[in-house]
C-alpha cells in the first residue's frame, strides 16, 4: 500500500537513552520531513531532506540527526533524550512542503522521555 | 521569525452550519496551506494557497496575502469535518505553524 510507514507507534525513553524513528516511504517522493507537534501547538520542522544524500536543519533541530542514504528511507535519531523531547513526531512526504499535491504524513509516533 | 494566529481557538457547531477559520500572519509570505487534523491524529493538507482563492467540495479558501490573512470556509458542516484546523506559511522549505483552530462537529 502506498503511503508512509512510522514505527514505532508508542515509545518510553529514560533521560540519556538513544533511539530512531523509523520513516518509510514508496511513493518516490525527493521530500521528506520530520516535526513534532506539543499540546496545544502547530506543527514545528525538525529536519528535512529534499533528495539522497541532502539534509537540513529545520526550525528545532538540536538533539535530533538524521541521514538519508535512500530515497525511501527517512530515519530521525535522538542522541540522548531528554525530558523536553516528549512530543508526537510525525514523519512526511511529497513533491515538497508546499504543495498543491497531497503531502502524505505518517500516523505518528507518541514518544514520552522519563 | 513571523507571527501565525489562528482564530477562534474553539469552535462548536451543529451538523450542517457554516463557519469561517481566520489565519492572519506578521510578514508577507510566498507560501501558505491549510491542514486538516482529525480526532485521531492523522494530517493532511487542505490547500495550497498563497494567494487567491479554491475550492474543493464543502472546503474553500481565500488567501488576501497584501491584507496578511488566509480565511478557510467550511460550509453545511458534518461530523467528520471534527478536528484541528491549522494554517503554515512560510517562504522556502521551512513553514511556520498556527496554534489551529478546534472544531467539534455534533450531529
Amino acid at each position: 500500500n502506498a503511503g508512509v510507514t512510522q514505527t514505532p507507534k508508542f515509545q518510553v525513553l529514560k533521560t540519556g537513552q538513544s533511539m530512531t524513528l523509523q520513516c518509510a516511504q514508496d511513493m518516490n517522493h525527493e521530500y521528506m520531513s520530520w516535526y513534532r507537534q506539543d499540546p496545544g501547538m502547530g506543527l514545528r520542522l525538525i529536519h528535512y531532506s529534499v533528495g539522497a544524500g541532502i539534509t537540513d536543519q529545520g526550525e528545532v533541530p538540536n538533539g535530533y540527526n538524521v541521514s538519508r542514504s535512500t530515497t525511501e528511507d527517512f530515519p530521525l535519531r535522538l542522541l540522548s533524550a531528554a525530558p523536553s523531547q516528549t512530543s508526537v513526531y510525525f514523519c512526511a512526504s511529497g513533491t515538497g512542503p508546499w504543495t498543491n499535491e497531497k503531502l502524505f504524513f505518517g500516523s505518528g509516533t507518541q514518544l514520552s522521555v522519563l | 521569525g513571523i507571527q501565525v494566529e489562528q482564530s477562534p481557538p474553539d469552535l462548536i457547531l451543529q451538523e450542517g452550519a457554516n463557519s469561517t477559520l481566520r489565519c492572519n500572519f506578521s510578514d508577507s509570505v510566498n507560501n501558505l496551506q491549510w491542514f486538516h487534523q482529525n480526532p485521531w491524529g492523522q494530517l493532511i493538507n487542505l490547500f495550497y494557497i498563497p494567494s487567491g482563492t479554491k475550492q474543493n467540495g464543502r472546503l474553500s479558501a481565500t488567501t488576501v496575502a497584501t491584507e496578511r490573512y488566509s480565511l478557510l470556509y467550511i460550509s453545511s458542516s458534518q461530523t467528520t469535518d471534527s478536528g484541528v484546523y491549522f494554517c503554515a506559511v512560510g517562504g522556502s522549505y521551512i513553514p511556520t505553524f498556527g496554534r489551529g483552530t478546534s472544531l467539534i462537529v455534533h450531529p
